[in-house]
């Protein structure tokens, strides 16, 4: 079974512009969340999409946004780039909502290395 | 409000040696813990998981952590450590929020 793949997987960006990043799931996972990883905050959560909607998010400003489609492939996007918004974004997909009684394995793609210049 | 602590953001070891790596938690409810391992320029991966049943858990790659209320702890621990180990690793929590809250992570490095 294919894991999840991200593209692209390397983009340099100038500060203004705006960047769409893709996510294709494990075939059969309905869930996809998005995370931004950097040396100075970690691994940060953003949001989470289940059956095309958006189910959870984190402290983001309003410039990052997603989007799922029907066949649970995910983009995430983010206008107006700032500097700091250089990071290693990560997609995880998995079966159903992570969730306190429950938990579905997340399975993470290789990432998104974004530099803003 | 969740929250978790890596106490150690490096860890240097021999191969063949124990290896530990402690994490401490925070939660209002019953937390779910779990411990990830990211290798250089890959995703990360799940090592083991703990959801309120057994409090010892066993994982991949000879990884086991064990859940101890009282000093609100997740350490995960490795009898012996092989060339292959050498990463980051990452304890998480999710509780109330359903949100997965990572720490800032460990480098774990092996010596020959």
């Amino acid at each position: 079974k294919a894991g999840v793949t991200q593209t692209p997987r390397y983009l340099i960006k100038t500060r203004g512009q705006q960047v769409t990043l893709s996510c294709s799931p494990i075939s059969g996972h309905r869930s996809v969340s998005w995370y931004q990883q950097t040396p100075g905050q970690g691994l940060q959560f953003l949001f989470e999409y289940f059956s095309e909607t958006q189910r959870n998010k984190g402290n983001f400003p309003g410039r990052f946004s997603g989007r799922q489609f029907s066949n649970s492939r995910s983009e995430m996007n983010v206008s107006t780039l700032e500097l700091g918004d250089s990071a290693l974004y990560l997609c995880a997909s998995s079966l159903g909502l992570a969730g306190v009684s429950h938990f579905y394995e997340q399975y993470f793609g290789p990432g998104t290395r974004l530099t803003v210049t | 409000a969740q929250s978790v602590t890596q106490l150690d953001s490096h860890v240097s070891v021999s191969e063949g040696t124990p290896v530990l790596l402690r994490c401490n938690y925070s939660s209002s409810y019953s937390p779910s813990l779990f411990w990830y391992v990211q290798h250089p320029n890959k995703g990360l991966q799940l090592l083991l998981k703990y959801t309120s049943a057994a409090t010892l858990v066993k994982g991949i790659n000879g990884f086991e952590a064990e859940f101890k209320k009282s000093e609100t702890s997740f350490h995960l621990t490795k009898p012996s450590a092989h060339m292959s180990d050498a990463a980051e690793y990452f304890c998480v929590v999710s509780g109330d929020t359903d949100k997965l809250i990572f720490g800032t992570g460990t480098r774990l490095q092996v010596f020959p």
